[in-house]
C-alpha cells in the first residue's frame, strides 16, 4: 500500500529564516505531488505541482520555491520566510494514469513564522 | 471557471441526528467531485468520490453523496452522526488536469 511522510510536523521560524520541507511517498512510482497552504479557517491553496523529476509548476506567485530531486520526493522551500508564510503546508500524490486525479494526502506540517 | 462552493462554514448537529453538508460546483463540464474530511492537526482523508458511474456514491464512515446535475450540487450526508463525525470537510471538484479546486470547508459541531 502507498503511504505519504510529511516532516517535520511542526516548525516555528523567524522571519527571514530559510525553510525546506520535505515530502515523501512510498509504495508507488512517477506519481503526481502536490504542496498546498492551508490557512487558518480557510480553504486549501494549491502552491505547486509536479508530473515527474525536475518538472514543477506555480500555481502562486511567491517567495517560496518547490524541487523535486527524485521520483517520490517533494521539497518545498524558502530563502527567506514571511509572517504570512504561516499555515499548515499538506502535500499530496495522485497515480498519473488516473484521469480524476483523486489526491491523497499526507499529515501536513504546521509552520508557524514569528 | 470552475468553483466549489459549500453552503455554511459551521454545521451543528445532535448525536444521532441527520448530518447535510452541502456543496454546489460551477463548471462548463460535469467535473469529478469529493469530499474529504479533516480532523484537527491532521490530513485530508478522502471520504468518497463521484466519478460518473453512479449518482449515488457511498463513502467510508457511513457517508453518502449524491450528484445531482440539475441543481450543480453534491451534498454530503449520513443518517446519525456520532461524536467522532466531529471534523472539518472538504468539496472538491476536478474537470480534469492538475488543478482540484477545493471548497473553503465546512466544520461540523456534534452535540451530545
Amino acid at each position: 500500500s502507498q503511504t505519504i511522510h510529511q516532516w517535520p510536523a511542526t516548525l516555528v521560524q523567524p522571519v527571514g529564516s530559510p525553510l525546506s520541507l520535505e515530502c515523501t511517498v512510498e509504495g508507488t512510482s512517477n506519481p503526481n505531488l502536490y504542496w498546498y497552504r492551508q490557512a487558518a479557517g480557510r480553504g486549501l491553496q494549491l502552491l505547486f505541482y509536479s508530473v515527474g523529476i525536475g518538472q514543477i509548476s506555480s500555481e502562486v506567485p511567491q517567495n517560496l520555491s518547490a524541487s523535486r530531486p527524485q521520483d517520490r520526493q517533494f521539497i518545498l522551500s524558502s530563502k527567506k520566510l514571511l509572517l504570512s508564510d504561516s499555515g499548515f503546508y499538506l502535500c499530496a500524490w495522485s497515480v498519473q494514469a488516473d484521469s480524476t486525479d483523486t489526491q491523497y494526502f499526507g499529515p501536513g506540517t504546521r509552520l508557524t513564522v514569528l | 471557471a470552475q468553483s466549489v462552493t459549500q453552503l455554511g462554514s459551521h454545521v451543528s448537529v445532535s448525536e444521532g441526528a441527520l448530518v447535510l453538508l452541502r456543496c454546489n460546483y460551477s463548471s462548463s463540464v460535469p467535473p469529478y467531485l469529493f469530499w474529504y474530511v479533516q480532523y484537527p492537526n491532521q490530513g485530508l482523508q478522502l471520504l468518497l468520490k463521484y466519478t460518473s458511474a453512479a449518482t449515488l456514491v457511498k463513502g467510508i464512515n457511513g457517508f453518502e453523496a449524491e450528484f445531482k446535475k440539475s441543481e450543480t450540487s453534491f451534498h454530503l450526508t449520513k443518517p446519525s452522526a456520532h461524536m467522532s463525525d466531529a471534523a472539518e470537510y472538504f468539496c472538491a471538484a476536478n474537470t480534469g488536469g492538475f488543478k482540484t479546486i477545493f471548497g473553503a470547508g465546512t466544520r461540523l459541531f456534534v452535540k451530545a
